[in-house]
C-alpha cells in the first residue's frame, strides 16, 4: 500500500517560515491535501490539490508538490499555528483508498 | 452553512457491534460522496471508508484493516450518513469523524466533530 512520511515534528519561532514535507513514492504524480488539527478538535482543510486554498484560509499557508516531496509552507508563523498537520492523497491505482501522512506536530517557539 | 453531525459512539465490548450515523445539513447530500476517518487516542488520522452517490451506484471502498467488519452507507432521503461496526476490535478504539468530499477527487473540505468509540471489556 502507498506510504506518506511526515517528519514528526517541526519547531520554530514566531514569524519564521515553516515548511513541513511529506515523501512518498512519485507523489508528484498525486494531488496532495493538508489538514491542520488543533487539540481536541476536528481537521480542517488547509490546502487542496497541490496548491488550491479554501476561503477562508490566510495565503500565508501555501503548498508545493514535485518529485518525491510535497511541501506545506507557513508563512510568518504564529502561536495560534501551534498544531498537528496531516498530509493525505487519494490512491487509485491498485487501491482506491485514502491515505494520510503520520502528521507533524508545530511547536512554536 | 455545511454541517456534519456524528453520533453513535459510545463503549462497547470486543466482538460487540456499533451502528455510527452522521446527520448532513447546509448542502445537497445526495450529490456528494461521503467518508468515515478515526482518530485512535494519540495517534494520526486514518481513513475507513467511502461511499459514492447515486450517480457512482453507491459504490463504495473500505480500508484494508476494516474490510469486512465495517459497512458504510447512506440514506439521502434523510441526509444521513452510517457506519456498521461489527466484529469490534480493541484496535478500533478511536474517535470517528465523518467527511464531505467536495468534487469526487478524494480529499475532505468539512468534517463532524467526531464520536468516541470504545472497544474494551
Amino acid at each position: 500500500s502507498y506510504e506518506l512520511t511526515q517528519p514528526p515534528s517541526v519547531s520554530l519561532a514566531p514569524g519564521q517560515t515553516a515548511r513541513i514535507t511529506c515523501g512518498g513514492n512519485n507523489i508528484g504524480a498525486h494531488s496532495v491535501h493538508w489538514y491542520r488539527q488543533k487539540p481536541g478538535q476536528a481537521p480542517v482543510l488547509l490546502v487542496y490539490h497541490d496548491t488550491g486554498r479554501p476561503s477562508g484560509i490566510p495565503e500565508r499557508f501555501s503548498g508545493s508538490n514535485s518529485g518525491n516531496t510535497a511541501t506545506l509552507t507557513i508563512s510568518r508563523v504564529e502561536a495560534g499555528d501551534e498544531a498537528d498537520y496531516y498530509c493525505q492523497v487519494w490512491e487509485n491505482t491498485r487501491d482506491h483508498q485514502g491515505v494520510f501522512g503520520g502528521g507533524t506536530k508545530l511547536t512554536v517557539l | 452553512e455545511v454541517q456534519l453531525v456524528e453520533s453513535g459512539g459510545g463503549l462497547v465490548q470486543p466482538g460487540g457491534s456499533l451502528r455510527l450515523s452522521c446527520a448532513a445539513s447546509g448542502f445537497t447530500f445526495s450529490d456528494h460522496f461521503m467518508n468515515w476517518v478515526r482518530q485512535a487516542p494519540g495517534k494520526g488520522l486514518e481513513w475507513v471508508a467511502l461511499i459514492r452517490n447515486k450517480g457512482n451506484s453507491y459504490s463504495t471502498e473500505y480500508a484494508a484493516s476494516v474490510k469486512g467488519r465495517l459497512t458504510i452507507s447512506r440514506d439521502d432521503s434523510k441526509n444521513s450518513l452510517y457506519l456498521q461496526m461489527n466484529s469490534l476490535r480493541a484496535e478500533d478504539t478511536a474517535v470517528y469523524y465523518c467527511g464531505r468530499d467536495p468534487d469526487g477527487s478524494g480529499y475532505f473540505d468539512h468534517w463532524g466533530q467526531g464520536t468516541l468509540v470504545t472497544v474494551s471489556s
